[in-house]
């Protein structure tokens, strides 16, 4: 089975606080994704990485980076938080050969007060 | 207005009620997927549709492109349906999924 796993289920975070997302995957997938999901909006893409050191930006990428050093690891970074930001993050994976059969981890629920 | 629209945006059932939701796009689209995420949970792929109709246990999915809709059917509905219920479509053109803003269902015992 497909293990795509999220650093943490919760977090708070102040206002202008530099905010560090990891997720990592065990099954050697190509691609990786993150998405932010708000009520009444649905998933939104932030940014996707489709190899190590590789990066696309999505549909909303202002106010985020992201990292790929390894192939297993996203991460996804809040430079100055914002209450804004305040939202479910989802990562995640694919393979190359079916990028749409997307594997999702448990989600990082932030609050930014 | 969104590429990709779901109704209706909540739902109550009783237990044992047939349960429909749909789910309407505005592109033209290589595939529909229909997810679903338990409360506190990830998401988990329930179908992908290109065509016709498909069916898991009490879980029916169907598609017409020609209408650009879709529907998600539960029979027996069962208390542990309980979840949000997530469109999402491959479009044409582009490499990116585009999701709707999902169906709350609960079912009450």
């Amino acid at each position: 089975d497909v293990k795509v796993t999220q650093s943490s289920r919760y977090l708070v975070k102040r206002t202008g606080e530099k905010v560090f997302l990891e997720c990592v995957q065990d099954m050697d997938h190509e691609n990786m994704f993150w998405y932010r999901q708000d009520p009444g909006l649905g998933l939104r893409l932030i940014y996707f990485s489709y190899d190590v050191k590789m990066k696309e930006k999505g549909d909303i990428p202002e106010g985020y980076s992201v990292s790929r050093e390894k192939k297993e690891r996203f991460s996804l970074i809040l430079e100055s938080a914002s209450t804004n930001q305040t939202s479910m993050y989802l990562c995640a994976s694919s393979l190359d050969r079916n990028p749409y059969e997307q594997y999702f981890g448990p989600g990082t629920r932030l609050t930014v007060t | 207005k969104n590429e990709v629209e779901q109704s209706p945006q909540n739902l109550t059932a009783q237990e044992g009620e047939f349960i429909t939701i749909n789910c309407s796009y505005s592109v033209g689209i290589s595939a529909l997927h229909w997810l679903q995420q338990h409360p506190g949970g990830g998401i988990v792929s329930l179908f992908m549709l290109s065509s016709g109709k498909k069916k898991h246990g009490r879980l029916i999915a169907t598609i017409n492109i020609q209408e650009k809709h879709s529907s998600l059917h539960i029979t027996a509905s069962h208390p542990r349906d309980s979840a949000v219920y997530i469109c999402a479509v491959r479009p044409v053109y582009g490499n990116k999924l585009v999701f709707g803003a999902g169906t709350i269902l609960r079912v009450k015992s």
